[in-house]
């Protein structure tokens, strides 16, 4: 079975201090991982994925995440947090191409002037 | 590139009335679409997958001829909610892959409100 958890379900940081969000599987075989950000009443835009290949992976503002096999953790991070990246964030696996997702609960981030 | 739309992004109708929800991938072709529903704070869970010419799969719980699904083509999913009643109001999202990929695009949503 493939399941998805996101540690904390909510997440304050100061403007400019490191953002993590935690996001550990479990997956009985090789996973896409995914990071999606939804903004209120939108619909999910994705930041990052990892399929194969660089473990670390680079999305868009600014945030990266990495696959640790070992630790079954594909955590997101961004070094200085933006006002504008308050949000919530969601984890998402999946197995074959076109295949349905296992999201997470999700991370609201809130972002402290 | 891989944009997904979604129409009407806001609807309100009586009890007992239908509701058709369109969804369509604009500069792709989407084999596979999917159509999830999300409460308020919550995570989103997946309805039905739906694959072009073929009928939809729905998820354990879910009411198939209550929600219609239609992917009628390489583009276009539409989703009806029939006989609308009040616990049916909710953010209705769907998804699309391009066929080969793995990455699921999702469009922006559409926020059913039952009176």
């Amino acid at each position: 079975a493939q399941s998805v958890t996101q540690l904390g379900s909510h997440v304050s940081v100061s403007e400019g201090a490191l953002v993590l969000l935690r996001c550990n599987y479990s997956s009985s075989v090789p996973p896409y991982l995914f990071w999606y950000v939804q903004y209120p009443n939108q619909g999910l835009q994705l930041l990052l994925k990892y399929t194969t290949g660089a473990t670390l992976v680079k999305g868009i503002n600014g945030f990266e995440a990495e696959f640790k096999k070992s630790e079954t953790s594909f955590h997101l991070t961004k070094p200085s947090a933006h006002m504008s990246d308050a949000a919530e964030y969601f984890c998402a696996v999946s197995h074959f191409t076109g295949n349905q997702f296992y999201f997470g609960t999700g991370t609201s981030l809130t972002v402290i002037p | 590139g891989a944009v997904v739309s979604q129409h009407p992004s806001r609807v309100i109708c009586k009890s007992g009335t239908s509701v058709k929800i369109e969804c369509r991938s604009l500069d792709f072709q989407a084999t596979t679409m999917f159509w999830y529903r999300q409460f308020p704070k919550q995570s989103l869970m997946l309805m039905a997958t739906s694959n072009e010419g073929s009928k939809a799969t729905y998820e354990q719980g879910v009411e198939k001829d209550k929600f219609l699904i239609n992917h009628a083509s390489l583009t276009l999913s539409t989703l009806t909610v029939t006989s609308a009643h009040p616990e049916d109001s909710s953010f209705y999202i769907c998804s699309a892959v391009h066929s080969g990929e793995e990455t699921q695009y999702f469009g922006p949503g559409t926020r059913l409100l039952v009176l």
